[in-house]
């Protein structure tokens, strides 16, 4: 149980154009879910916080209108990077969490790598 | 705010050796815990995690992991590495009203050497 996908697990794409990569919650119902970033050898951050029909809110230094997020239903979360750049490289990982109001554990994706040439 | 520390950036061990790896952390009351581990490429998969009660927690992987509050850590323990162990181990911590946030410690790269 408690299975986290993404969609692709890999992207390469040209400077200049959107990319956007899927989180799915498979056997849970994910009120909520958080999209990090790792760079090479390094931690988790955590970019942004997403709830099933409201808007995210984002973590300080990270730009809202070029990181994208929707959390349209309550199995799916998506991050759109806009206007990507070399930059932008890096391992995008999504978890979600069914809340019940008392700390949850956050159940982790495969990530996704993303390239921008 | 609260933090995470890993003292150790990488951990060489044998095969069949047992392993601890550190983990402190900063905040004023007691944290939610947990250690995650990496394989290359792949996201996080939860080995075990502390809310309340009991402060020795097993995990998964024959993994455990003892809450210690006068010292402000959350060491994972093993007492046989197995080859396939060989990843990154990440501990986080939640607060209270945080929202759920999870703040990760730097990471430890475990090398078993076989």
């Amino acid at each position: 149980g408690a299975v986290v996908s993404q969609h692709p697990s890999w992207v390469i794409c040209k400077s200049g154009t959107s990319v956007k990569i899927e989180c799915r919650s498979l056997d849970f119902q994910a009120t909520t879910m958080f999209w990090y970033r790792q760079f090479p050898k390094q931690s988790l951050m955590l970019m942004a916080t997403s709830n099933e029909g409201s808007k995210a809110t984002y973590e300080q230094g990270v730009e809202k209108d070029k990181f994208l997020i929707n959390h349209a239903s309550l199995t799916l979360s998506t991050l759109t990077v806009t206007s990507a750049h070399p930059e932008d490289s890096s391992f995008y990982i999504c978890s979600a969490s069914h809340d019940s109001g008392t700390q949850e554990t956050q159940y982790f994706g495969p990530g996704t790598r993303l390239l921008v040439l | 705010a609260q933090s995470v520390t890993q003292p150790d950036i990488h951990i060489t061990v044998s095969e069949g050796a047992s392993l601890e790896l550190r983990c402190n952390y900063s905040y004023g009351a007691t944290p939610y815990l947990f250690w995650y581990v990496q394989s290359p490429g792949q996201g996080l998969q939860l080995l075990l995690k502390y809310f309340s009660g009991d402060t020795l927690v097993q995990g998964i992987k024959g993994f455990e992991a003892e809450f210690k509050r006068s010292q402000s850590s959350f060491n994972l323990r093993k007492p046989s590495v197995h080859w396939s162990d060989a990843a990154e181990y990440f501990c986080a911590v939640a607060v209270t009203g945080g929202g759920n946030k999870l703040t990760f410690g730097t990471g430890t790269q475990l090398k078993v050497e076989l």
